[in-house]
């Protein structure tokens, strides 16, 4: 199976604060790599696809990027909102994996 | 618009089986693939499968090949995850999620999930 690692697992900052969540597999997913946000008592949502699409109605503040084995997500002026677990997951071989997650905490 | 309704919590005893139903609306139930997500408690995200109910093909992870089962009815846009011979660590929240443009693409729209209890 293919391993996700995430870093940090828990990141504080502050509204306005640009902030950067990396992962990293096991072996090339070449670009197969999605993004999700998750708020305590909620599902998933998605936010960026195959590494860099936005999902239709995720602010433009949201962005990845990578290829291979290292990846980003990228808040670029984070809101209230934003402050959430974001976890990765390949999408590239089966099984799909998802990263251990990392948790944003308000500063 | 989508969405994914599921059925509710549930309290099992070990080594018991528990089937959660995922009744899909808003969208061609035959053109997109349902995945299985599961949540222990303060833990990730862990991926269980996908079926597609279109074929009825299944892809599931090696940890629960031979106690799940997925299963789709077309005839009311449902699908269905089983898993058998439940262990304490089997207690977690269970999602539903149809996938973003068919083929097994990534998870997009969820379900509210299950909250399934194994305990004796």
């Amino acid at each position: 199976d293919i391993q996700m690692t995430q870093s940090p697992s828990s990141v504080s900052a502050s509204v306005g604060d640009r902030v950067t969540i990396a992962c990293r597999a096991s072996q090339n997913i070449i670009r197969w790599l999605a993004w999700y946000q998750q708020k305590p008592g909620e599902a998933p949502k998605l936010l960026i696809y195959s590494t860099s699409s936005l999902q239709t109605g995720v602010p433009s503040r949201f962005s990845g990027s990578g290829s291979g084995t290292d990846f980003t997500l990228t808040i670029s002026r984070l809101q209230p909102e934003d402050f959430a677990t974001y976890y990765c997951l390949q999408a590239h071989s089966f099984p799909y994996t998802f990263g251990q997650g990392t948790k944003l905490e308000i500063k | 618009q989508v969405q994914l309704v599921q059925s509710g919590a549930e309290v099992k005893k070990p080594g018991a089986s528990v089937k959660v139903s995922c009744k899909a609306s808003g969208y061609t139930f035959t053109d997109y693939y349902i995945h299985w997500v599961r949540q222990a408690p303060g833990q990730g995200l862990e991926w269980m499968g996908w079926i597609s109910p279109n074929s009825g093909g299944t892809n599931y992870a090696q940890k629960f090949q031979g106690r799940v089962t997925m299963t789709g009815d077309t005839s009311i846009s449902t699908a269905y995850m089983e898993l058998r011979r439940l262990m304490s660590d089997d207690t977690a929240v269970y999602y539903c999620a149809r996938d973003l443009y068919g083929s097994g693409s990534p998870p997009d729209s969820w379900g509210q999930g299950t909250l399934v209890t194994v305990s004796s």
